[in-house]
C-alpha cells in the first residue's frame, strides 16, 4: 500500500507556464486537500474536496484549480505560474470516522518558479 | 474560524531533558485537536489527536499532550528527548466540517 504518492518531486518552472501536480491515493479516502508550505507560516489550505465530484476554496486559492473527477486523484493545476507560487505543496487524504478521523499526508512536491 | 497560536518558533533542548511544546486555540465548540511531526524533507506524521474523552492523549514516539479547556491548550509533551526528534512540529485544530487549521510549527531542536 502506497498511501499518497505526489509527483513530481521537485520542479522548476519558468513564470508564465502551466503546470499541474499530481496527487493519488490507495485508500478510498473521500476527502482530500492540497496544502502550501511556506517557511514561518505553516501549512495553509488550498483546495480541499470532500467527495469525489465536488470540491471547495480553501485559505489561498487563487491561481490554483483543482478537479476530482473520481476518489483516488486530486489535480492541483497552476494556470500561470507566478514566483511567489514557489513553496513545498502537500496534498493529503481524511481518513473519515469519530474515532478515526485523520489526516494523511504526500512525501510534498517542491515548486520553484522563476 | 478556528485558529491556533504556537508561541514558539525555535526550542531548543539537551538530548534526554523534558519537552514541552506550547499550543493554544481558538474555536467556539470543542474542537478537534492534532500534533503532527514533520521531519527534514519529509510530510507531515500525525503524533496525536484528541477528540473527546480523556484529556490527555498518549501519542507515538512516547509524546503525550494534554487538553486543557479552560486555557485554549493542547501542549506536546515528552519527558525525555532524542536526538531523532529534532524536527518541526504543527499543532492544529479541525471543527465537525473537518477543515484543519494549522499553526505555523515550532522547530525543535536538540544538543547532544
Amino acid at each position: 500500500i502506497a498511501g499518497i504518492t505526489q509527483a513530481p518531486t521537485s520542479q522548476i518552472l519558468a513564470a508564465g507556464r502551466r503546470m499541474t501536480l499530481r496527487c493519488t491515493q490507495d485508500m478510498r479516502h473521500n476527502a482530500m486537500y492540497w496544502y502550501r508550505q511556506d517557511l514561518g507560516l505553516g501549512l495553509r489550505l488550498i483546495h480541499y474536496s470532500n467527495t469525489a465530484g465536488t470540491t471547495g476554496k480553501g485559505e489561498v486559492p487563487d491561481g490554483y484549480s483543482v478537479s476530482r473527477a473520481n476518489t483516488d486523484d486530486f489535480p492541483l493545476t497552476l494556470a500561470s505560474a507566478v514566483p511567489s507560487q514557489t513553496s513545498v505543496y502537500f496534498c493529503a487524504s481524511r481518513a473519515q470516522g469519530r474515532s478515526t478521523d485523520t489526516q494523511y499526508f504526500g512525501p510534498g512536491t517542491r515548486l520553484t518558479v522563476l | 474560524a478556528q485558529s491556533v497560536t504556537q508561541p514558539d518558533i525555535h526550542i531548543t533542548v539537551s538530548e534526554g531533558a523534558s519537552l514541552e511544546l506550547r499550543c493554544n486555540y481558538s474555536y467556539g465548540a470543542t474542537p478537534y485537536l492534532f500534533w503532527y511531526v514533520q521531519s527534514p524533507g519529509q510530510g507531515l506524521q500525525l503524533l496525536l489527536k484528541y477528540f473527546s474523552g480523556d484529556t490527555l492523549v498518549q501519542g507515538i514516539k512516547g509524546f503525550e499532550a494534554e487538553f486543557k479547556r479552560s486555557q485554549s491548550s493542547f501542549n506536546l509533551r515528552k519527558p525525555s528527548v532524542h536526538w531523532s526528534d529534532a524536527a518541526e512540529y504543527f499543532c492544529a485544530v479541525g471543527t465537525k466540517s473537518y477543515i484543519p487549521t494549522f499553526g505555523r510549527g515550532t522547530s525543535l531542536i536538540v544538543h547532544p
